[in-house]
């Protein structure tokens, strides 16, 4: 069965730092989300893609976040400089229509 | 303001109990999503509904979207159902989680 896969399942960065989280959704779908959970708290949608563009996001998704589609199977999700707080497990979903297909998740660790 | 109120919080059943989890919502939605996330962190859609009921298993899912209510029991509850099970609302595309249900099932 087609599944979401993400890459790195862990990774630690300083403050400061960029880092770019990798998702490959499933390659028929059109639809591309970014979630994030911060331990303890609920599932947050960042931001929605759509035929290579932001469809919507929220107010998390301020401008120290951005997404591409580099090539036509991966989908990245970059923070430029990165702070404590966005110490989190980070989703990628995909979907044909409405169902979601969530990926793994990458645990995000700032020091 | 929390665009979406799932109850309980907790739930704690002894094997083979029915379970009803509670999912209300504000906002506009054209379907609602039942996820359930693993004691390790993945999570998995169980149903998307925008009227009616689905069964899937043991599992039914149920909405009224007049009353922007939704349902998720689970018949004859197993320890391995032990999970958090999180409602979502679509608006637009854009989505609003509850904060989920802690299910622990003793056998």
């Amino acid at each position: 069965e087609p599944e979401v896969t993400q890459t790195p399942s862990h990774q630690v960065t300083q403050m400061g730092q960029e880092v770019i989280l990798r998702c490959v959704p499933i390659s028929n779908h059109l639809y591309f989300y970014w979630y994030r959970q911060i331990l303890g708290q609920k599932v947050e949608f960042l931001v929605s893609f759509y035929n290579n563009e932001i469809s919507e996001k929220s107010e998390i998704f301020d401008d120290q976040f951005s997404v591409e589609r580099p090539d036509g199977s991966n989908f990245t999700l970059k923070i430029r400089s990165t702070k404590l707080e966005d110490s989190a497990m980070y989703f990628c979903a995909s979907t044909e229509y409405y169902e979601q297909y969530f990926g793994p998740g990458t645990r995000l660790t700032v020091t | 303001k929390n665009e979406v109120e799932q109850s309980p919080q907790n739930l704690t059943a002894q094997e083979g109990e029915f379970i009803t989890i509670n999912c209300s919502y504000s906002v506009g939605i054209s379907a609602l999503h039942w996820l359930q996330q693993h004691p390790g962190g993945g999570i998995v859609s169980l149903f998307m509904l925008s009227s009616g009921k689905k069964k899937h298993g043991r599992l039914i899912a149920t909405i009224n979207i007049q009353e922007k209510h939704s349902s998720l029991h689970i018949t004859a509850s197993h320890p391995r159902d032990s999970a958090v099970y999180i409602c979502a609302a679509p608006k637009g595309n854009q989505f609003y989680f509850g904060t989920g249900t802690s299910l622990t099932v003793i056998p």
